[in-house]
């Protein structure tokens, strides 16, 4: 059984690029949570999506924005990138019962220059 | 979400215990203590959570204090495996409406073992 798979695992862009980071969840799960982690830092909550809808969204820019398709997969896209969107982004599966744990998958280190 | 206060570092010697703790003076009624741990250079995992009671698990115990602020992630016997930040969460489901929550990470504790 597959976790939660997150692709690319590396990305370089330049400032002012557009990027798509992508996840797979847990067989089985229907809710994706995007999180944003800077060195030296807890993960930020960026937005959670349900049903291919945005059920709740961390405080960040609409610059950051995503979707989830009907197999439950999500991406995360990020526009007019800044230096300061250099992080790790991480994606996290669960059900989406109420209390249900999250599973996280290894993130993309993306690093804007 | 409600606070918690971790301390930034700990260390411990291989196959000794070891108990993590957390503050949560401002927690509410219906928050539940939840606990991730991130080992380097991968993401958080889920180790433990509970809301009242004591709760064991294969991989920690988690003790709650009587008054529910306070709490300790006891690992029993560390391994090098263990190294990690661990992180001390509150989150109430309730306030988040069915079906959907996030976690509130803070910076978490980093764990060393020694061998």
């Amino acid at each position: 059984d597959a976790g939660v798979t997150q692709s690319p695992t590396h990305l370089i862009k330049t400032r002012g690029q557009q990027v798509t980071l992508r996840c797979s969840p847990k067989s089985g799960h229907d809710t994706v949570s995007w999180y944003q982690q800077a060195l030296g830092q807890g993960p930020q909550f960026i937005f959670q999506y349900y049903e291919e809808e945005e059920r709740q969204r961390g405080n960040f820019p609409d610059r950051f924005s995503g979707h989830q398709f009907p197999n439950y997969s999500s991406e995360l896209n990020v526009n007019a990138l800044l230096l300061g969107d250099s992080a790790l982004y991480l994606c996290a599966s669960s059900l989406g019962g109420v209390n249900g744990e999250q599973y996280f998958g290894p993130g993309t280190r993306l690093t804007v220059t | 979400d409600a606070k918690t206060t971790q301390p930034n570092s700990m260390e411990s010697n291989e196959e000794e215990p070891v108990h993590l703790p957390c503050n949560h003076s401002t927690i509410s009624g219906t928050d539940y203590i939840h606990w991730y741990r991130q080992l380097p250079s991968q993401g958080p995992e889920y180790v433990i959570h509970g809301l009242t009671s004591n709760v064991n698990n294969r991989m920690a115990s988690l003790a709650i204090a009587e008054d529910r602020k306070s709490s300790t992630l006891i690992l029993h016997r560390a391994t090098l495996r263990d190294a990690a930040v661990y992180y001390c969460i509150l989150r109430d489901p309730w306030s988040a409406g069915a079906g959907s929550y996030q976690l509130t990470f803070g910076k978490g504790t980093k764990l060393s073992v020694i061998p």
